[in-house]
């Protein structure tokens, strides 16, 4: 079946630094993506929907200056966590949905991102 | 998005039927019942999907009520390594995203 891939699976940096976070569609093109969040104990968040070649869509109360989201290829979406707090500090997954498919066909999830900010 | 209601958890002996319910009184006639479930620390892993009829593939079954207002997830043989939180998902046709609820947490019990 079809994979999405991300990197890193586990990250850990100091407050005010930057990371990115990729999701990789490894075997079908994907021109939308899907960011989720999700705090331990709780059910994942939708936080915003990546479209290829313009610009992403934030759920209420994400910050996109924030979240800076990238889908520059197909098969490519990415999460940068600017200026990171321990707040921050999440399970962050990805999900996608080949193009072309037929509309109820399964989303396919990303192994997650776990981020640990200091 | 239609409103899922689960129960926070629920135990089953290994190698027993696990029945998960959910319902869904306020769906529509063109959203879709997914379950999907997520073992701790990992992605969530697709399990089944149905409009109106019972639908069964490898993983399991979803039995949904004739007035689709409920509907019940089945895993005929529950192994240790079915333990995970179970989403119960309304989906509106030709809809990308998903909405997460809080899912039933299933522990298999040896």
């Amino acid at each position: 079946g079809a994979v999405v891939s991300q990197h890193p699976s586990r990250v850990i940096c100091k407050s005010g630094t930057s990371v990115k976070i990729e999701c990789r569609s490894l075997d079908f093109q994907a021109t939308t993506m899907f960011w989720y969040r999700q705090f331990p104990k709780q059910s994942l968040m939708l936080m915003a929907t990546s479209n290829e070649g313009s610009k992403a869509t934030y759920e209420q109360g994400v910050e996109k200056d924030k979240f800076l989201i990238n889908h520059a290829s197909l098969t490519l979406s990415t999460l940068t966590v600017t200026s990171a707090h321990p707040e921050d500090s999440s399970f962050y997954i990805c999900s996608a949905r080949a193009s072309g498919q037929g509309s109820q066909r399964e989303l396919f999830f990303g192994e997650g991102s776990r981020l640990t900010v200091l | 998005d239609a409103k899922t209601t689960q129960p926070p958890s629920m135990d089953c002996a290994e190698g027993r039927a696990a029945n998960l319910p959910c319902n869904h009184s306020t769906i529509s006639g063109n959203e879709y019942v997914y379950w999907y479930r997520q073992i701790h620390s990992q992605g969530p892993q697709y399990i089944i999907h149905g409009l109106k009829n019972n639908e069964t593939n490898e993983m399991a079954s979803l039995i949904i009520t004739e007035d689709r207002k409920s509907s019940t997830l089945i895993l005929p043989h529950a192994t240790l390594r079915d333990t995970a939180v179970y989403y119960c998902i309304i989906r509106v046709t030709g809809a990308n995203n998903l909405f997460f609820g809080t899912g039933t947490r299933l522990t298999v019990i040896p």
